[in-house]
C-alpha cells in the first residue's frame, strides 16, 4: 500500500485561476516531505521542501502547506499560467538517514487558455 | 557534470534481449538511487547506493534486475531477458550526502520500450 497519497489524480483549470493539490501520507517517522513538478518527458525539479517544524513554504506562485499532526500537505498554485502543466509528484522521506523515498502517484494538472 | 545524466534517453528492445542503463550522477554526490516509473503512476523506488556500496536493493523486483556502482561514481542497472511488463521510464537521483535532507537531484531517464 502507497504511503503517500495525492488527491486528485488530476484536475484542469482555466488560466488565472488557482488550485490545491493534497498530499496525505502515513511514513513514519517523518523527516521531510517536498514537491516536485515534472514536466512531460522531464526530471522531476523540486519546488518546496518542509521538515516536520515547518508550516508553510513559498516558492513564487507555489505555496505548500504541512500539518505534521495529521500528516497532510498541500501545495496552492496561485494564479495559474499555461507553463504550469505538469503533474506535481508528492515526495516524503523518513528519518534523515533514511534513503527509501516514498513517492506519492502525483497529479496532473493541465492549464487551458 | 552539471546534472545527473542518464543513457540512453530511449531504448527499445525485444522481449529476452538484455539492456544495460546508465546513470551518471552529479560529479562528488555520495548516493545514487534509481526508480521507475510507470505511465500514469508514480515513481517506484528499485535500489540506492552509498559510494559503491548497494545499500538495499528489495525494491528490484525480481532476479532479471540487477545494478552496480563499482566505482561509487557512474550506475548501471542491467534487466536481463526482458519482458513487457518492464516497460517503463527508468530514472536515477543522487544527492551529496547520504542525509537526504541535503537535496537530491534527478535526472531526465531512460524510457524504455520492451515490444
Amino acid at each position: 500500500k502507497n504511503q503517500v497519497e495525492q488527491s486528485p489524480q488530476s484536475l484542469i483549470i482555466l488560466e488565472g485561476k488557482n488550485c490545491t493539490l493534497q498530499c496525505n501520507y502515513t511514513v513514519s517517522p517523518f523527516s521531510n516531505l517536498r514537491w516536485y513538478k515534472q514536466d512531460t518527458g522531464r526530471g522531476p525539479v523540486s519546488l518546496t521542501i518542509m521538515t516536520f517544524s515547518e508550516n508553510t513554504k513559498s516558492n513564487g506562485r507555489y505555496t505548500a502547506t504541512l500539518d505534521a499532526d495529521t500528516k497532510q500537505s498541500s501545495l496552492h498554485i496561485t494564479a495559474s499560467q499555461l507553463s504550469d502543466s505538469a503533474s506535481y509528484i508528492c515526495v516524503v522521506t523518513r528519518t534523515s538517514n533514511d534513503y527509501k523515498l516514498s513517492f506519492g502517484a502525483g497529479t496532473t494538472v493541465t492549464v487551458r487558455a | 557534470g552539471a546534472g545527473v545524466s542518464q543513457s540512453p534517453r530511449y531504448k527499445v528492445t525485444k522481449r529476452g534481449q538484455d539492456v544495460a542503463l546508465r546513470c551518471d550522477p552529479i560529479s562528488g554526490h555520495v548516493s545514487l538511487y534509481w526508480y521507475r516509473q510507470a505511465l500514469g503512476q508514480g515513481p517506484e523506488f528499485l535500489t540506492y547506493f552509498n559510494y559503491e556500496a548497494q545499500q538495499d536493493k528489495s525494491g528490484l523486483p525480481n532476479d532479471r534486475f540487477s545494478a552496480e556502482r563499482p566505482e561509487g561514481s557512474i550506475s548501471t542497472l542491467t534487466i536481463q531477458r526482458t519482458e513487457q511488463r518492464d516497460s517503463a521510464m527508468y530514472r536515477c537521483a543522487s544527492s551529496p550526502l547520504r542525509d537526504l535532507n541535503y537535496g537530491y537531484t534527478f535526472g531526465s531517464g531512460t524510457r524504455l520500450t520492451v515490444v
